[in-house]
């Protein structure tokens, strides 16, 4: 398997513009999770989908930010508009369900998000 | 969610053995202890899980008391790519994968030559 797969690796856009970030799971993977890592605030979970089916959006920042998992292989995310203090690297994770204890999320490469 | 507490960094030498220990004291039962490792201009990177005694794996072992309030990350022989920062968290997993994670600031171990 490939492995977690982000797209793009790097965007850099104007404050105002709408940004899609995207993200395919690994196959068969019944979690999705999409994080944030600024230096300020470390790593924070913005949302996370259990069967395509968001479970705690909790972490997303504001209205401006949404989520979607139309299918189990392709999740988005969409900051509209874009602010300069959304810049960040946003990282997207899945794992498979199992017993207790079953913990490890697999990340992918994240993409590195620059608003001017 | 219990509360991690563990050094903001370290420093080792290679070929040491490196113990990165995280405090844990509000740790309920239904509770494990997750590490990850981050490298650079990466995403996070599991390493090790435990519940209680000790866990070892090909790269690391894990740590945990009797009262399961603390646990220590043991890396044996450390090299320069082991230099990252390392994540101690603490999750309430129930049966059927419930897997909400709280990254805290980590500790920044570097390796030194």
């Amino acid at each position: 398997d490939a492995g977690v797969i982000q797209s793009p690796r790097h965007e850099v856009t104007e404050m105002g513009q709408e940004v899609t970030l995207r993200c395919k799971p690994i196959s068969g993977h019944d979690y999705l999770f999409w994080y944030r890592q600024t230096m300020m605030r470390g790593l924070e979970l913005l949302i996370y989908f259990n069967n395509n089916v968001p479970i705690d959006d909790s972490g997303m920042p504001e209205d401006r930010f949404s989520a979607k998992m139309p299918n189990a292989s392709f999740s988005t995310l969409k900051i509209q508009p874009s602010e300069p203090r959304d810049s960040a690297v946003y990282f997207c994770a899945s794992s498979p369900s199992g017993p207790p204890g079953l913990n490890e999320q697999f990340f992918g490469p994240g993409t590195r998000l620059t608003v001017l | 969610l219990a509360k991690t507490t563990q050094p903001i960094s370290m420093d080792s030498y290679e070929g040491q053995e490196v113990n990165i220990t995280c405090s844990h004291n509000n740790i309920a039962t239904n509770d494990y202890i997750t590490w990850y490792q981050q490298f650079p201009s990466q995403g996070p990177r599991f390493i090790i899980q435990g519940y209680k005694t000790k866990v070892t794996n090909e790269v690391a072992s894990l740590f945990i008391p009797a009262d399961r309030k603390s646990s220590t990350l043991s890396l044996p022989r450390v090299s320069l790519s082991d230099t990252a920062v390392y994540y101690c968290l603490v999750g309430d997993i129930k049966g059927g994968g419930y897997n909400k994670l709280i990254f805290g600031a980590g500790t920044r171990l570097a390796v030194h030559p």
